[in-house]
């Protein structure tokens, strides 16, 4: 079955420093899709990665899959408070076919930003 | 839209007794997932369902009852309930698309 490591574990930063969190899969990806979670509430989809070298953005977050597709980099530009929650990475269980609702999550990365 | 909306919020417990989380959403979405999240293992699938009337295990799924007799509702059941249990449990619900949408959690304390 396909494993996600994420690191690091854990992160403290102050305000407005750069940051950056690596999601690597035990087997070849056949999507990554980052989240957020703020303590106490659901997970937020942030973006989804599928191509082999493959980057987007979503304001000052920029989330990359390497082109061996079994590593995933999200970093994040001039951190601010509102970015503080858990990190997570999440691929389908189901290697290389439709997910059909099955993910398979990283442990996650918990993100302080100090003001 | 309401979304996926999970009841209730928090529950405590005590050792073999029963209860059922709620899961409801309003999206029509086909695929239904429970997961549990605890402390430095991220999300992990207990049952899942790919619709009304089918339903497989995850891979935690002892312990753990689900059904699935409407699109909307997916309800999770501890038969007898363990300390182990102890975890936030989450639902969540996909389509096609890699976008799952996630209820706002059931803090679960097995005393």
């Amino acid at each position: 079955s396909q494993e996600l490591e994420q690191s690091p574990q854990s992160l403290i930063v102050q305000e407005g420093k750069n940051l950056t969190i690596n999601c690597t899969s035990s087997k070849t990806l056949y999507g990554l899709y980052w989240y957020k979670q703020k303590y106490g509430e659901g997970l937020i989809f942030l973006m989804m990665l599928q191509k082999g070298g493959e980057e987007k953005s979503h304001e000052k977050i920029t989330a990359k899959l390497d082109e061996k597709k079994q590593q995933s980099s999200l970093h994040i530009t001039a951190s601010q408070p509102s970015h503080a929650g858990i990190y997570l990475c999440g691929a389908p269980t189901n290697t290389g076919g439709t997910s059909y609702g099955k993910l398979t999550f990283g442990q996650g990365t918990i993100l302080t930003v100090h003001p | 839209n309401a979304g996926v909306t999970q009841t209730p919020k928090f529950q405590v417990l005590k050792t073999g007794q029963s209860m059922t989380l709620q899961c409801a959403q309003d999206m029509n979405h086909e695929y239904m997932s429970w997961y549990r999240q605890d402390p430095g293992m991220g999300l992990r699938l207990i049952h899942y369902s790919v619709g009304a009337g089918i339903t497989d295990q995850g891979e935690v799924p002892n312990g753990y009852n689900v059904s699935r007799s409407t699109t909307e509702d997916f309800p999770l059941r501890l038969l007898s309930a363990a300390p182990s249990q102890t975890s936030v449990y989450f639902c969540a619900t996909m389509k096609q698309g890699p976008e799952a949408f996630f209820g706002q959690g059931t803090r679960l304390t097995v005393v």
